[in-house]
């Protein structure tokens, strides 16, 4: 079974709105972590924001905030009014507790003037 | 600044050649790893090492070999066993062995071609 989903393989976003990148994973572990990476068309990978499992509130940073549904084993990415610069591929990631990090396939958003 | 070093950005190889493509690492990281990405495609894990001198292998290891020697050090060998090198190749450290709050820090690639 896939540990990381993502489901959206490209979205498009109008400049100033927001957009939603949808991530689910699976673990039985109960401590995980979560992240999300941006990957702009140079190829690095640039770290954006962290959710743990025992985490109460939704992680922000900056622009970014992830909406984690722990029942539901979700873990969106929002990124509110999106600039040109945000058009990049983005990956959803999970660590469990001594194991390696594992990728979701990625999302290639597009933002539109 | 600390951060992690790979070289060459861009590297050829030749048929029938063994190719070394180096990472290094100076924030004091456990944990190294690389992946491979193809065009429009997910990371692939091909090694992974949490402590020197002991590496696993991931998803895509056959074709390709490491050492780690150094904790600041974890070089990937393409060998001629692997037929389609042709990617691009990234290397990433985290902190802690047993903490997964610690996110990967991601060196800036490189991609290698077939010549």
């Amino acid at each position: 079974a896939q540990k990381i989903t993502q489901t959206q393989p490209g979205m498009f976003v109008q400049e100033k709105e927001a957009v939603t990148l949808d991530c689910t994973y699976d673990t039985s572990d109960p401590s995980y972590g979560l992240f999300w990476y941006k990957q702009p068309s140079s190829g690095e990978m640039i770290f954006l924001i962290y959710q743990g499992s025992y985490d109460q509130q939704n992680a922000t940073e900056g622009r970014y905030s992830l909406n984690f549904q722990k029942a539901r084993k979700s873990a969106n990415l929002v990124i509110s009014a999106s600039q040109l610069g945000d058009s990049a591929m983005y990956f959803c990631a999970m660590r469990e507790v001594r194991n390696q990090f594992y990728f979701g396939t990625g999302t290639s958003l597009t933002v539109i003037p | 600044d600390g951060g992690i070093t790979q070289s060459p950005k861009y590297l050829f190889r030749k048929e029938g050649q063994n190719v070394t493509l180096s990472c290094e690492q100076n924030l004091n990281h456990d944990a190294m790893y690389w992946y491979r990405q193809d065009p429009g495609q997910g990371l692939r894990l091909i090694y992974y090492s949490q402590i020197v001198n002991d590496f696993q292998k991931g998803d895509i290891a056959e074709g390709y070999s490491v050492s780690r020697e150094k904790k600041e050090s974890f070089p990937l060998t393409v060998t001629s066993a692997q037929k389609n090198p042709t990617a691009f190749y990234l290397c990433a450290s985290s902190k802690g062995q047993f903490s997964n709050s610690q996110p990967q820090h991601f060196g800036d690639g490189t991609r290698l071609s077939i010549l």
